[in-house]
């Protein structure tokens, strides 16, 4: 098991660029979730994704942010244009949803993300 | 809609020392409660759920957890510290049926003193 895999694993960028964050989930599991981390903050899930359809968007900040998951091994988190309030570490956490409600996320180990 | 709130953001133990980690929730139904750690530069990872069919909780790396319903409680203890305990835990319910969102508490930093 390789777990979930996020590249990379840190992203300095300038103001006004664009940025790309990948995630690879865990072989099977069918819920992805990417999540936003800062000490001002804390945790905030961004996007949840099931069988790679969008389902809850709500926690996007902006029109700067989009994701997409294109198949079931693949999902990607894009910033543009980036600000320097989009620092943070980003994670990407994978689950099998069986819909009981106690399914236990597999977190990345992040994307810290540092824009100048 | 479901909550947790963890009291204190940071908490120093000396090793070998009783360590007790805060977590009150907020939930209409029954709620599933979880316990996360995340060590410096990696995502969390699980330390232990309740989903109901026991009440006390045993996690790895000798952490337990007690769910109370009156208290609506789920305080994390670990009866020795150990240096490697050091990192941030976090509190997260969900509930069954729908969408499954975890909502997660704003964490405690655990600092072990030798």
């Amino acid at each position: 098991d390789a777990g979930v895999i996020q590249s990379p694993r840190h992203e300095v960028t300038e103001m006004g660029q664009e940025v790309t964050l990948r995630c690879k989930p865990i072989s099977g599991h069918n819920s992805l979730f990417w999540y936003r981390q800062t000490m001002m903050r804390g945790l905030e899930l961004l996007i949840y994704f099931n069988n790679n359809v969008p389902i809850d968007d709500s926690g996007m900040p902006e029109d700067r942010f989009s994701a997409k998951m294109p198949n079931a091994s693949f999902s990607t988190l894009k910033i543009q244009p980036s600000e320097p309030r989009d620092s943070a570490v980003y994670f990407c956490a994978s689950s099998l949803a069986l819909g009981q409600g106690h399914t236990v996320l597999h977190f990345g180990n992040g994307t810290r993300l540092t824009v100048t | 809609a479901q909550s947790v709130t963890q009291l204190g953001s940071h908490v120093s133990v000396s090793e070998g020392a009783l360590v007790l980690l805060r977590c009150n929730y907020s939930s209409s139904v029954p709620p599933y409660l979880f316990w996360y750690v995340q060590y410096p530069n990696q995502g969390l990872q699980l330390l232990l759920k309740y989903t109901s069919a026991a009440t006390l909780v045993k996690g790895i790396n000798g952490f337990e957890a007690e769910f109370k319903k009156s208290e609506t409680s789920f305080h994390l203890t670990k009866p020795s510290a150990h240096m490697s305990d050091a990192a941030e835990y976090f509190c997260a319910v969900s509930v069954s049926g729908g969408y499954q969102k975890v909502t997660f508490g704003t964490g405690t930093k655990l600092q072990v003193i030798p």
